[in-house]
């Protein structure tokens, strides 16, 4: 099945800065990829997604690229803010028929230093 | 966006009795949901996937004598825990989706406390 690796576990950063967080996955079939930002305790929230037709996407400050020969995926998040202190985790969709299953990375801690 | 309300957000629970949670699509019909088991910092394990009107999928290692969903309709799915332990203690969530390749979206979760 879909294996989803996520790196760093912890980034800190200084407000202002770029953060940059790196995922890969194994199954080369999966075609969605999402990004979510969780605070401690509530559910996680979409933050952006990409489809594997699609090479990069860009809302605001954030940034999703996909390499699909590599099977790599990163989020950028420009202009660091502490509210974007959060945990943050990518995940896979598997290509099983099932829209909506979803396979997480680690997930990486992300501090904005003020 | 639609909505996506998992019910109880809370509970404490004695061992070895048994807990349900429910999992609700308020304004879409879901047929599949999905439940997920986070442990305190670390991530969203997939526990198993309930498609409406058939039987549950379970990952593997997931006892399905023990975590038991039902899928009646197109807008609740139910897990319980059966014969709870202090281990099965952890945040619940679920999430839903109306067709293939859709944005999935989550419950607020539920967090189980086994004592």
């Amino acid at each position: 099945g879909e294996n989803v690796e996520q790196h760093p576990s912890t980034l800190s950063v200084q407000e202002g800065d770029s953060a940059v967080i790196k995922c890969t996955y194994s199954d080369s079939a999966s075609n969605y990829f999402p990004w979510y930002k969780q605070e401690l305790g509530k559910r996680p929230q979409l933050i952006i997604d990409i489809r594997s037709n699609v090479g990069e996407k860009k809302d605001q400050r954030i940034a999703v690229t996909l390499n699909k020969t590599a099977k790599h995926f990163s989020l950028h998040i420009t202009e660091t803010q502490p509210e974007d202190s959060a945990v943050y985790f990518c995940a896979a969709s598997p290509p099983d028929n099932q829209g909506g299953k979803l396979i997480f990375g680690q997930g990486t801690e992300l501090s904005v230093k003020p | 966006g639609a909505v996506v309300s998992q019910h109880p957000s809370r509970v404490i629970c004695k061992s070895g009795t048994s807990v349900k949670i429910e999992c609700r699509s308020l304004d879409f019909q879901a047929t599949t949901m999905f439940w997920y088991r986070q442990f305190p910092k670390q991530s969203l394990m997939l526990m198993a996937t309930s498609n409406e009107g058939s039987k549950a999928t379970y990952e593997q290692g997931v006892e399905k004598d023990k975590f038991l969903i039902n899928h009646a309709s197109l807008t609740l799915s139910t897990l319980t825990v059966t014969s709870a332990h202090p281990e099965d203690s952890s945040f619940y969530i679920c999430s839903a989706s109306g067709h293939r390749n859709t944005e999935a979206f989550f419950g607020q979760g539920t967090r189980l406390t086994v004592v």
